[in-house]
């Protein structure tokens, strides 16, 4: 399993744009990138995948350079709701196989 | 849209009883999981299930705990003889067949082992 280092913790305020980058250096070839939220006291939430360039969806971007041993999930124009725990996870996706967390970083987001 | 259920939110027990956690997955979903978070501590993984059976489990996952599928919609997870260190959030998720398919986590669990 690719181990994963993302910053324990970052601050903002409402209407900026966050980015978390994550390492993974020794990531397979057949791994993806996947980042998941989890707000207090409730279940972790996919909120974005990839395998290499850029994947944009309504909640977030997702930036993997060529060499694929990092990401940057970009969150635009963040408000108070998105103070949450941010995780990256790699893995090769296989339906049925365990998601791995680690610490995650801790999003906060001040007025 | 859909989403994972799981009931009871809090459940409070004595040290050494049994306990069954229970959660209703996504209903086209083939693969189920439950983890667990102790407080303050990372998300950890228990065990997934498919076909009726397990698929993979964690070393957390031993002979104190089992998990069912009673019928075609719950999915069950019981602890036999409760430990204080089994306090801790757990949380069931479900997910489909594709590969990099997500994982929908439900609302958790919070047991309290007195």
């Amino acid at each position: 399993l690719a181990k994963t280092t993302q910053p324990i913790s970052m601050d903002s305020y409402e209407g900026q744009e966050v980015n978390i980058t994550c390492s993974h250096n020794n990531i397979a070839t057949n791994d993806y990138i996947t980042w998941y939220q989890q707000f207090p006291s409730q279940g972790p939430r996919f909120i974005i995948q990839g395998y290499k360039t850029k994947v944009t969806n309504e909640v977030a971007s997702l930036f993997i350079p060529a060499d694929r041993k990092s990401s940057t999930l970009s969150l635009p124009r963040v408000s108070l709701s998105d103070t949450a725990v941010y995780y990256c996870l790699v893995g090769d996706g296989k339906a049925g196989t365990a998601l791995i967390f680690g610490k995650g970083t801790t999003l906060s987001v001040s007025s | 849209e859909p989403e994972v259920t799981q009931t009871p939110s809090h459940q409070v027990t004595q040290m050494g009883q049994e306990v069954i956690l229970r959660c209703v997955p996504i209903s086209n979903h083939l693969y189920f999981y439950w983890y667990r978070q102790i407080l303050g501590q990372k998300v950890e993984f228990l065990v997934s299930f498919y076909n009726n059976e397990i698929s993979e489990k964690s070393e957390i996952f031993d002979d104190q705990f089992s998990v069912e599928r009673p019928d075609g919609s719950n999915f069950t997870l019981k602890i036999r003889s409760t430990k204080l260190e089994d306090s801790a959030m757990y949380f069931c998720a479900s997910s489909g067949a594709r590969l990099a398919d997500e994982q929908f986590f439900g609302p958790g669990t919070r047991l309290t082992v007195l």
